[in-house]
Order: C-alpha cells, then structure tokens, then sequence
C-alpha cells in the first residue's frame, strides 16, 4: 500500500524567509508519480508539480524548488524567500503507475503554511 | 469558463433534506472524481468515473449517490445526511485514467454542513 507522510503540520516563517516543506513516501512500485498541490484559503487544490521516479533532478520554478532522493524516499519542497501569498496548506500526492487503470492520488495530511509580514 | 466549477460553493442542509452537489470541467478531460475532505483527516477519494463509467468506489455510504451524464458533468446526490458528514467536497478531473501519471485538476469545492 502506498502512503505519504507530511509531519509537519504548521509552518508559520516571516516573509522573505526560506522554507522547506518535507514529504515522506512509502510504495512498493518501482514506477510511481510524486505531486505537490497548494490549497489557499479559496479551496481548491493548485497542481505545482509532478515528478516521475525515474527522474531525480532537482527543479526549481522561480521561489519554488524541489528536491527529490529516492535513496530517502523523500520529495521536500522548498520555497525561497517567502511571500504572505504563499500562505496555504500544502498536500505532497503519491500515485503508482495502473496502467488501463485509475490513477489514484495517495494524499499526506498537508502543512499548513502561514506567512507573517 | 475554464478549469472546473462546482455549485454551490456553500450548503447548509438538514439530516432528511435531499440534495445534490455540481461539477463541470471545461478541460476536455474524460475522468473525474469526488473527494472529501474533513478537518485534520487526509483527503479521501470517494468515487472515480472514466469515460463515464463509474471505476471505483471506495466503500463510500449508500447516502453518497454519484452520478456522470457525461465527460464534462459530475453530480453527488446527497440524502440522510449524517453530521460527520460535513465537510468540503472537492471534485478533479484528469485528461485520462490511464497510468498514474495524468496531474488531477481540482475546483473550489463545496462547504457543506449538515445540521
């Protein structure tokens, strides 16, 4: 069974500060999908990024960065210089490759982010 | 309009109303879902259909009752709600089913508390 662990549960940083946001997965699947998704206080879940397991580089999409280490099992997302915008909760995603079948999304808890003036 | 859309972004309803839950994506894509979300529990997936066919179900109450007319609409109809029932429903869409690897594109959800 496939799980994701998000253990920090709030986050609060003062703008301009860097932050990192850790996610844990566990699958038995050689090839897996791993998500980030932002959901600000409107509600609805903003896809940030998919990363597949057979690509371990790094990315970073202007403030927003990635480091995945498949050797942890870890796929950590770090913001740089934080914004009170980026204040949202933050789900990290699992999903096993099904092929003809569902793409199941594995949810962590998601961390709560909360950035102060 | 664009992304996915659901209505009604709020709904307060009683124990024996009946009500029903909207969702329409504007994404071309052939596969939606139901998710609920509750306070400090992760989300959970509740239905999936692809090409209109229901294709999980994950061992959701009979009073959940989805239904997919077609590629673009899903609905939750709602009935003998219980409290703990309360929570925010958020519908995603996905360009196929096929593999795992299709991001799910979500709307804003619908609050609703049972009373």
């Amino acid at each position: 069974a496939q799980k994701v662990t998000q253990a920090q549960t709030e986050i609060s940083v003062v703008e301009k500060e860097d932050v990192t946001l850790d996610c844990v997965y566990e699958t038995r699947d050689t090839t897996y999908y791993l998500f980030w998704y932002k959901q600000p206080p409107s509600g609805e879940l903003v896809f940030l990024i998919r990363r597949n397991s057979f690509d371990e580089q790094n990315e970073i999409s202007g403030r927003y960065s990635w480091n995945f280490q498949k050797s942890t099992s870890s796929f950590n997302f770090t913001i740089t210089a934080s914004q009170v915008v980026d204040s949202a909760v933050y789900f990290c995603a699992l999903s096993e490759e099904r092929p003809g079948a569902n793409s199941k999304l594995t949810f962590g808890k998601g961390i709560t982010l909360s950035v102060r003036p | 309009e664009t992304g996915v859309t659901q209505t009604p972004r709020h709904l307060v309803m009683g124990m024996t109303n009946k009500k029903s839950l909207k969702c329409e994506q504007h994404l071309g894509h052939n596969a939606m879902y139901w998710y609920k979300q509750s306070a400090k529990k992760p989300l959970e997936l509740m239905f999936v259909y692809s090409l209109e066919e229901r294709v999980e179900n994950n061992s959701v109450p009979s009073r959940f009752s989805p239904e997919c007319p077609n590629s673009s609409h899903l609905f939750l109809h709602l009935h003998t709600l219980q409290p703990e029932d309360s929570a925010l429903y958020l519908c995603a869409s996905s360009r196929e089913l096929a593999g795992g690897y299709n991001e799910q594109f979500f709307g804003p959800g619908t609050r609703l508390t049972v009373l």
